[in-house]
Order: structure tokens, then C-alpha cells, then sequence
């Protein structure tokens, strides 16, 4: 079974622009959650989608956004870019909403993103 | 809130024991771990439900107490495989499921 597959890997980016990462979660998961990590902030959570339908979301502004396809594919927007923003940007995927249900979440190897 | 982690880094020797505290401020339904080796992703490890029932992932296992809300994570006679950070996620009770990640420990394992 492939796992959950993040394009693209490493990403740079000017301040101003706008990017759009993409995750690919495992077969038959339809929950896909995303996280921002930094060194020394641990996992932030962003959001997370189900069934096409945003169900939760965490403290990020605005800029910050994404969807889920009938595929369960799942893309996030960050626009007008930071240099703030330049972080590892996870996505997870499960089999049942709530990224704290009792299903694993399945981690992939991230978009690193780079804003000079 | 997010739950606090204890210790933030910890160094062993091959074959040594480490256990790692995750303890919240609220009442917990679960607890989840997780580990994340350096430049991969995070693995999860294990989820402890409200219950205090102890589970175990090689010689990993962990502790949930409800009453303490606290977790704790226990590595016994560790292995250089062992190396990497470690996150608890806390779930409490009528939150919807939303898991809060702690800033995580750091685990280095030295020959």
C-alpha cells in the first residue's frame, strides 16, 4: 500500500508569491490533516479536511488555506508569502475524521518550504 | 493548551533506560505518541485511552494516568534506532477529536 505522498519535496519561494503544496493521502483514508512544522515549535496544526469539508482549523491567518478533492486529495494555499512561513509543511492522513480519533495518523516526508 | 513535555532533550547510552512525561492541564480522553527521526517523517508509536492501560511497541510502552493526566513514555535498554524526537498529542475530553501536539523531546542514543 503506497503511502502518503507530499509534492513538492523542497520548494523557495520569494516574499510576496504565492505557492500550493499538494498530498496524496493513503488509499481509502478520507481524513487529511496539515501541520507546520519549525525547529523548536513542534507540529502546528493547520487543518484538517474530511470528506471534502473543512472540519477543523487551527491559528493560522487567512492566507493560509486548502481544500480536499472526491479523491480525498488535498491541496493548501499560503498566499502573499513571509518569510515566516518558510517551515516544513506536513500532511497526515487517517481513516476517520478528527486528527485525535482512535486511527493513526500516517505522516508524509513534507514539503519543505523556503521564503527569501 | 498545549501539553507540556518533560524533558525537552535527553541523552543515553546504548542500553539505557529514558522515560519521557507529557502531562496536561486538562481532562484527557487519549494520549498519542509519536517519533520523528531526523529529516523523515513522524511515526506513530501508540494511543493510550482514558483507562490507565499501559501499551507496548517493542520495548517501548507508556503509561496513561488519567487522574493525573498525564502520560508517560517509557524506553527501556534503548537502542541507537531509538534516536529522534519524540511528541505526545493530547485529546481531551469533548473537543471533537482535536489532537494538541507537545513541542516534543529530544532523544539522542550514543554508542
Amino acid at each position: 500500500k503506497a503511502g502518503v505522498t507530499q509534492t513538492p519535496r523542497y520548494l523557495i519561494k520569494t516574499r510576496g508569491q504565492q505557492v500550493t503544496l499538494s498530498c496524496s493521502p493513503i488509499s481509502g483514508h478520507r481524513s487529511v490533516s496539515w501541520y507546520q512544522q519549525t525547529p523548536g515549535q513542534g507540529l502546528q496544526f493547520l487543518f484538517e479536511y474530511f470528506s471534502e469539508t473543512q472540519r477543523n482549523k487551527g491559528n493560522f491567518p487567512g492566507r493560509f488555506s486548502g481544500r480536499q478533492f472526491s479523491n480525498s486529495r488535498s491541496e493548501m494555499n499560503v498566499s502573499t508569502l513571509e518569510l515566516g512561513d518558510s517551515a516544513l509543511y506536513l500532511c497526515a492522513s487517517s481513516l476517520a475524521p478528527g486528527q485525535g480519533n482512535n486511527s493513526p495518523l500516517h505522516f508524509g516526508n513534507g514539503t519543505r518550504l523556503t521564503v527569501t | 493548551q498545549q501539553p507540556v513535555q518533560s524533558p525537552q532533550a535527553v541523552i543515553l547510552r546504548e542500553g539505557e533506560d529514558a522515560v519521557i512525561n507529557c502531562s496536561s492541564s486538562k481532562a484527557l480522553y487519549s494520549v498519542h505518541w509519536y517519533r520523528q527521526k531526523h529529516g523523515e517523517a513522524p511515526v506513530f508509536l501508540m494511543i493510550l485511552l482514558k483507562g490507565g492501560e499501559q501499551k507496548g511497541h517493542e520495548k517501548i510502552s507508556a503509561s496513561f494516568n488519567e487522574k493525573k493526566q498525564q502520560s508517560s513514555l517509557y524506553l527501556t535498554a534503548s537502542q541507537l534506532s531509538y534516536s529522534g524526537t519524540y511528541f505526545c498529542g493530547t485529546v481531551s475530553s469533548g473537543s471533537n477529536y482535536q489532537l494538541i501536539w507537545g513541542a516534543g523531546t529530544k532523544l539522542i542514543i550514543k554508542p
